[in-house]
């Protein structure tokens, strides 16, 4: 049972190119989260995902985009990176009926030069 | 709207002495309250949670957080620090009944323990 994972761990960018984030649970959660941690704040949610085919916005979704598929992956895509867009990115899922609970991934350092 | 303050950004404690992170909330309903532990390059790990019941909760590693709707505050305590506590902490809650993607963080406090 290895949780979620994330790749890649670490990634630098330039400015204008893409690039998509990966993250896989295999614990069979329903609810997928996307967040971003930036120096001295707190995690704000990009998207979220109650299941696979529904998505929607978080806090702070200007420039990325989601997709869910199946129940266990639920990739983050950057189209036309800014350096805005430089941030730790983390993965989190929880079970329908224990939504509260995240369980969170390892992270994505992003860096766009 | 719902708010989360985390009072101190760094917090140095001597090995075995207490520790005290504070938090407090705003809410316009009934909160559940959260406290994640996050060790170096990982990932946040939930450490105890307030959803109803009993107001003081233990949590994992020997600390607990007590709810106190009065001072709409929910500090994480553990009696003796050690090095291994040495993390970023944050508080977090969510508006009860709406879901996880409503959990607000606060900004994290950075634990020292000093040998």
């Amino acid at each position: 049972n290895a949780g979620v994972t994330q790749t890649p761990k670490f990634r630098i960018l330039k400015i204008g190119q893409s690039m998509t984030l990966q993250c896989t649970q295999d614990m069979n959660h329903n609810y997928m989260y996307w967040y971003r941690q930036d120096p001295g704040m707190g995690l704000k949610l990009i998207y979220y995902s109650v299941g696979a085919g529904i998505t929607d916005k978080g806090e702070v979704p200007n420039g990325y985009n989601v997709s869910r598929s199946t129940t266990e992956d639920f990739p983050l895509r950057l189209e036309l990176a800014a350096p805005s867009q430089t941030s730790v990115y983390f993965c989190a899922s929880s079970e329908a009926d224990k939504v509260y609970e995240q369980y969170f991934g390892p992270g994505t350092r992003l860096t766009v030069t | 709207a719902q708010s989360v303050t985390q009072l101190g950004s760094h917090v140095s404690v001597s090995e075995g002495a207490l520790v005290l992170l504070r938090c407090n909330y705003s809410s316009s309903v009934p909160p559940y309250l959260f406290w994640y532990v996050q060790y170096p390059n990982q990932g946040l790990q939930l450490l105890l949670k307030y959803t109803t019941g009993a107001t003081l909760v233990k949590g994992i590693n020997g600390f607990e957080a007590e709810f106190k709707k009065s001072e709409t505050s929910f500090h994480l305590t553990k009696p003796s620090a050690h090095m291994s506590d040495a993390a970023e902490y944050f508080c977090a809650v969510t508006p009860s009944g709406t879901g996880g993607f409503k959990t607000i963080f606060g900004a994290g406090t950075r634990l020292f323990v000093k040998a």
